[in-house]
């Protein structure tokens, strides 16, 4: 597509169940980011996914936290027994290997009751 | 790794003046320096980008400048207009042939008024 996409646009959920949060990088785009931005806070890098090479954890917070990128396109970013603290907008972002411009997606804000 | 520090959080400015956003990184490897600027309800949009073997880059009414011996950059927007308002970020990246990780500031929220 034209741009980066990502759904739901908005999540509601209860305190314990978990969430699924899905994007779509734009078409050829090898590297897919997902970052966290709490209200009123920066950008907190979560993961990276590059080709198929094995990607880069190191940003997750906590092992409820998975994600997922298949057949080297639509990624799938997991919470498990979701906590309060997890509500944020939670950002999608592709781009070209090597070249670093990153396209970001709208986010997908999640709050958690 | 790498950590970045981006300064003021807030900005407040009359339209027509300048307006200034600095950031300090702290790994050495870093030589990719991008600002984005997020729009309320949206993604951020890269907006300007410097590499290290520049000091200066300019693009219409913005510009960034970047210090490696001091391990500072700052975006610079000129006759800033009230569409400009908006939240600002910087990030460092080492530029690499392969893995390229982004580490944003806390962002800067500029207020251009009328």
């Amino acid at each position: 597509g034209a741009g980066v996409s990502q759904s739901p646009s908005n999540k509601v959920t209860e305190k314990g169940k978990d969430v699924e949060l899905r994007c779509d990088p734009i078409s050829g785009h090898t590297a897919l980011y997902w970052y966290r931005q709490s209200l009123g806070q920066g950008l907190e890098f979560l993961i990276y996914f590059q080709g198929n090479s094995a990607p880069d954890k190191s940003g997750l917070p906590s092992d409820r936290f998975s994600a997922e990128r298949t057949g080297g396109s639509v990624s799938t970013l997991t919470i498990q027994r979701t906590q309060q603290e997890d509500s944020a907008v939670y950002l999608c972002a592709s781009g070209l290997s090597g070249a670093n411009v990153l396209t970001f997606g709208a986010g997908s804000r999640l709050t958690v009751l | 790794g790498e950590n970045v520090e981006q300064h003021p959080s807030t900005l407040s400015v009359q339209e027509g003046d300048s307006a200034v956003i600095k950031c300090t990184y702290s790994d050495s490897a870093s030589n990719y320096f991008p600002w984005y600027k997020q729009e309320l309800g949206k993604g951020p949009q890269l907006i300007i980008d410097i590499r290290s073997n520049v000091g200066e880059k300019k693009d219409q009414r913005i510009a960034v400048t970047l210090n490696k011996t001091a391990k500072h950059f700052s975006l610079h927007i000129t006759e800033t207009q009230p569409e400009d308002s908006a939240v600002y970020f910087c990030a460092a990246s080492p530029l690499s042939g392969g893995y390229n990780k982004l580490i944003f500031g806390a962002g800067t929220r500029l207020a251009v008024h009328p």
